[in-house]
């Protein structure tokens, strides 16, 4: 069954420097996604990504966040300047468009450790 | 922001017995809602949705059932297996026109199922 692939699973940064997350959508999916879990909270959503445009942010999704499908397979997540709150797990999630009420699929995430 | 709200942390079960997850929701513009399951290290797998024009959705062992009057929703597992055992998430969106579906995510639910 096809899969969202997220790279790397963890990744090391210190603050102030810029991390990219990369995923790889299931191929016929069209709605790409971005969440992310701090330990112990919620899972969030970040951004919505259509039709290569961003099509809904969250207040969590400033200037600092970026995305990007640079490609026809890859959607990335660019944080500019990390901060230590910025520490979570992130998950890409992809959707297809029809038939209608179609569910979201998840990858296994990235772990981002600022120190 | 309590929109989604799951207020057990945590459920244990015998095998073989029936599990129920509840969850409950604030924003009456949600009209589709999802249970996903998460074991550690790996992203939110799909595992059953209901939109709002049905009161029940069934697909094997899982059953989700809607209360759109008590704005309530469940996930009955029968019979429940040790590898059911997992994070159990419920999640709303809005599906209408325009609407770019993304998931508010309850805290989750711990399920332990006993051998």
């Amino acid at each position: 069954e096809p899969e969202v692939t997220q790279t790397p699973s963890h990744q090391v940064t210190q603050m102030g420097q810029e991390v990219i997350l990369r995923c790889v959508p299931i191929s016929n999916h069209l709605y790409f996604y971005w969440y992310r879990q701090i330990l112990g909270q919620k899972v969030e959503f970040l951004v919505s990504f259509y039709n290569n445009e961003i099509s809904e942010k969250s207040e969590i999704f400033d200037d600092q966040f970026s995305v990007e499908r640079p490609d026809g397979s890859n959607f990335t997540l660019k944080i500019r300047s990390t901060k230590l709150e910025d520490s979570a797990m992130y998950f890409c999630a992809s959707r297809r468009t029809q038939p209608s009420n179609q569910p979201q699929h998840f990858g296994d995430g990235t772990r981002l450790s600022i120190l | 922001d309590q929109q989604v709200k799951q207020n057990s942390p945590s459920l244990s079960v015998q095998e073989g017995r029936i599990s129920i997850l509840n969850c409950d929701y604030t924003n009456s513009m949600f009209d589709y809602f999802l249970w996903y399951k998460k074991y550690p290290a790996e992203g939110p797998t799909f595992l059953i949705s209901i939109s709002s024009i049905k009161d029940k959705n069934e697909d094997g062992r899982f059953t989700v059932f809607l209360n759109k009057s008590a704005k309530h929703l469940s996930l009955h597992i029968v019979p429940s297996q040790p590898g059911d055992s997992a994070v159990y998430f419920c999640a709303a969106s809005v599906w209408g026109g325009g609407s770019n579906y993304k998931l508010t995510f309850g805290k989750g639910t711990l399920l332990t199922v006993n051998p």
